[in-house]
């Protein structure tokens, strides 16, 4: 186990399109976040995991976002009825955490969503 | 409302040149970390830190957490364009769930 890996690296798509992203946290690792980012700004927080749990949805994530981690591993998040204001670049983060733990996020590179 | 601002936002030297890069907020973080993310790629960790008035060092960058744990300062000492980069700055906020608020970003590029 390397890192945080997220697939597709690249996804273009027609607007109206649903997508579906997904993320492989580093193993041991129980809490998984999702951020978008948009060029040249940084990283906002959509929503986050402890285990299967999602404990946090931003109000960013509109109806159309939905994430799940259902075995408390990887995760995906899928856009229903694609926009263009939906591209960006969407990354995944994983981390320890716990009482008395600093969490340390750790980045996957990240996907590129173009809505055509 | 951004909780963590970054000055500058941009920041354009020659290599060899020292800078600062600052990172503010009102509010109290039980960490900070900070990140660097070259175009394309996702944010790399550099360090975190931890105490109030700590400061890391790594190589040519040092990190400091101010006292009251709401201000951080990345001072790079003679500059290379490897350093190129977008650089940002993420505090964790205790709570009843834990998350990281990132920082504006400073868009640091470095001339030969």
């Amino acid at each position: 186990d390397t890192g945080v890996s997220q697939n597709p690296r690249h996804k273009i798509t027609k607007r109206g399109q649903n997508v579906t992203f997904r993320c492989d946290p580093i193993s041991e690792h129980n809490r998984l976040y999702w951020y978008r980012q948009t060029l040249g700004q940084g990283p906002e927080f959509l929503t986050y995991f402890q285990n299967e749990a999602q404990l946090e949805k931003s109000r960013l994530l509109s109806d159309r976002f939905s994430a799940e981690r259902p075995k408390g591993s990887f995760s995906t998040l899928e856009i229903q009825r694609t926009e263009q204001g939906d591209s960006a670049m969407y990354l995944c983060a994983s981390s320890l955490g716990g009482q008395g733990i600093h969490t340390e996020a750790f980045f996957g590179q990240g996907t590129r969503l173009t809505v055509v | 409302t951004q909780l963590l601002e970054q000055s500058p936002q941009f920041l354009s030297i020659q290599e060899g040149e020292n800078l600062t890069v600052y990172c503010n907020s009102s509010s109290v973080f039980s960490s900070l970390q900070w990140y660097r993310q070259e175009p394309g790629e996702g944010p790399v960790l550099l360090v975190t830190v931890v105490t109030g008035g700590e400061v890391k060092k790594l190589k040519r960058l040092t990190f400091q957490f101010g006292d009251a744990r709401k201000d951080s300062s990345l001072h790079i000492t003679a500059a290379q364009p490897g350093d190129t980069g977008l650089y940002l700055c993420a505090g964790l906020r205790r709570g009843n769930t834990d998350k990281l608020i990132f920082g504006t970003g400073t868009r640091l590029q470095v001339f030969p």
